[in-house]
């Protein structure tokens, strides 16, 4: 088991493009998350979904949009990348009938805006 | 009002020794779960040990257990016999709501350093 994997690990962006981030895991879990890190602030949640097809605004949803066509898959977009969206983004799930339904991260996408 | 209180930016702690840190949490949910990831320098996010609310003993994981005192609201983690690769940021998170409807919050965590 891979267990949840990011992609891609790193990328630099100019203020105003777009890109997706694409986040898998091959668990079988019903849930999935997108958080980013700020240096001193934790994890805030950008957005979840609580299974296919289904999608939610956490705390820090604006200018992100998120699709889950496929169980295993999340994705998460930036329309106009923001100096602001510089962060470390991390996905996570977990499953909806485990013993604690504990989260399981991938190992974070490091994205700078200039 | 923050949900999880993580007091302790940064600890110190000797090699072999034992280190204590710090988590109060709030949520008037009766069910919820509490969760301790430790980050190293490596960036990615390891899940160290989990606690019930309705738990009756401490959970243990190895050199990990979790000191949950319910009417405190606290869930501390102990770290016994620290090792140099113990160092790294550490984050206690509370899960609430029903399933279905989870929420995930997260402490701001605290960067512990072992010394030899």
């Amino acid at each position: 088991n891979a267990g949840v994997t990011q992609t891609p690990k790193f990328r630099v962006l100019k203020t105003g493009q777009s890109m997706t981030l694409l986040c898998a895991q091959d668990m079988n879990h019903e849930y999935m998350y997108w958080y980013r890190q700020d240096p001193g602030m934790g994890l805030r949640l950008i957005h979840y979904s609580v299974g296919e097809g289904t999608t939610a605004k956490g705390e820090v949803p604006d200018g992100y949009n998120v699709s889950r066509l496929k169980k295993q898959n999340f994705l998460l977009g930036l329309e106009s990348a923001a100096p602001s969206q510089t962060s470390v983004y991390f996905c996570a799930s977990s499953s909806y009938t485990g013993e604690t339904d504990t989260q399981y991260f991938g190992p974070g996408t490091r994205l700078t805006v200039l | 009002a923050q949900k999880i209180t993580q007091t302790q930016p940064g600890m110190f702690v000797q090699e072999k020794e034992a280190v204590t840190l710090d988590c109060t949490y709030d949520t008037s949910d009766q069910s919820y779960g509490l969760f301790w990831y430790k980050q190293p320098s490596s960036g990615e996010m390891i899940f160290l040990i989990y606690q019930g609310s309705y738990d009756e003993q401490n959970a243990t994981e190895g050199r990990y257990s979790l000191n949950f005192q319910k009417a405190r609201k606290s869930a501390n983690l102990v770290i016994s016999a620290s090792q140099l690769g113990d160092s790294a940021m550490y984050f206690c998170a509370m899960r609430e709501g029903l399933r279905g409807t989870y929420k995930y919050i997260f402490g701001t965590g605290t960067r512990l350093k072992v010394l030899a």
